[in-house]
């Protein structure tokens, strides 16, 4: 069963157009991340919650935004969206910041398409 | 400053043949966390094993090892007979911090492609 779950699996969006991405987790993680991942590139930190703790990575554009309503859900909102957006995101959960020592559970993605 | 060196972009080998995959880290820190992930078509990263910076042993697990060498700051994983089911892209990443706000550095990933 699926732990981390990201929907839709693809998004269109137009230029300018806000579009929310969407994560769910099953395993009570206290810790959620959003990464940004363009082709053949390693995946980037945009922004993670601990627990209702939002830290925002410095380069992250304002474009990007994220909400928390519990511990279940988190979302990623591109507030207007440009061609560069196009891009993997995926959702990750980890007990404690994954930073110290907790593997990430990630989720399978969303690919965004912005026409 | 934290980075991770995968040189390595692409691999193809054939099935069967064993294929070792480089990692090269960066960090002024004593205490560090080294990970490796697979990204198959699927797109989700798949957690494969992490190593603490005070524990040098190499590590076996069924097919794949991993060989930590701190005097050349290395992280590397092998996969020994090599099946069609390994082809993926592996992210090799490094985290330093041990304070909430630190975060996970990967490297840009090799693609690995197995040929039947």
């Amino acid at each position: 069963d699926a732990m981390v779950i990201q929907n839709p699996r693809y998004q269109v969006t137009q230029f300018g157009k806000p579009v929310t991405l969407s994560c769910s987790q099953t395993l009570n993680h206290n810790v959620m991340y959003w990464y940004q991942q363009k082709s053949s590139q390693a995946p980037k930190l945009l922004f993670h919650y601990y627990d209702k703790d939002f830290n925002n990575e410095a380069d992250t554009p304002d474009n990007f935004q994220s909400r928390r309503p519990n511990t279940s859900f988190c979302f990623l909102d591109i507030r207007s969206p440009g061609l560069g957006d196009a891009a993997m995101y995926l959702c990750a959960t980890s007990r404690v910041t994954g930073a110290t020592n907790e593997k990430l559970f990630f989720g399978s993605g969303t690919q965004l398409s912005v026409l | 400053a934290q980075k991770v060196t995968q040189a390595q972009t692409e691999i193809s080998v054939v099935e069967k043949e064993d294929v070792t995959l480089d990692c090269v880290y960066e960090t002024r820190d004593t205490t560090y966390y080294l990970f490796w992930y697979k990204q198959p078509p699927s797109g989700e990263l798949v957690f494969l094993i992490r190593r603490n910076s005070f524990d040098e042993q190499n590590e076996i697990s069924g097919r794949y090892s991993w060989n930590f060498q701190k005097s050349t700051s290395s992280f590397n994983f092998t996969i020994t007979a090599s099946q069609v089911v390994d082809s993926a892209v592996y992210f090799c990443a490094l985290s330093d911090g041990v304070n909430r706000d630190d975060k996970i550095i990967f490297g840009k990933g090799t693609r690995l492609h197995i040929l039947p």
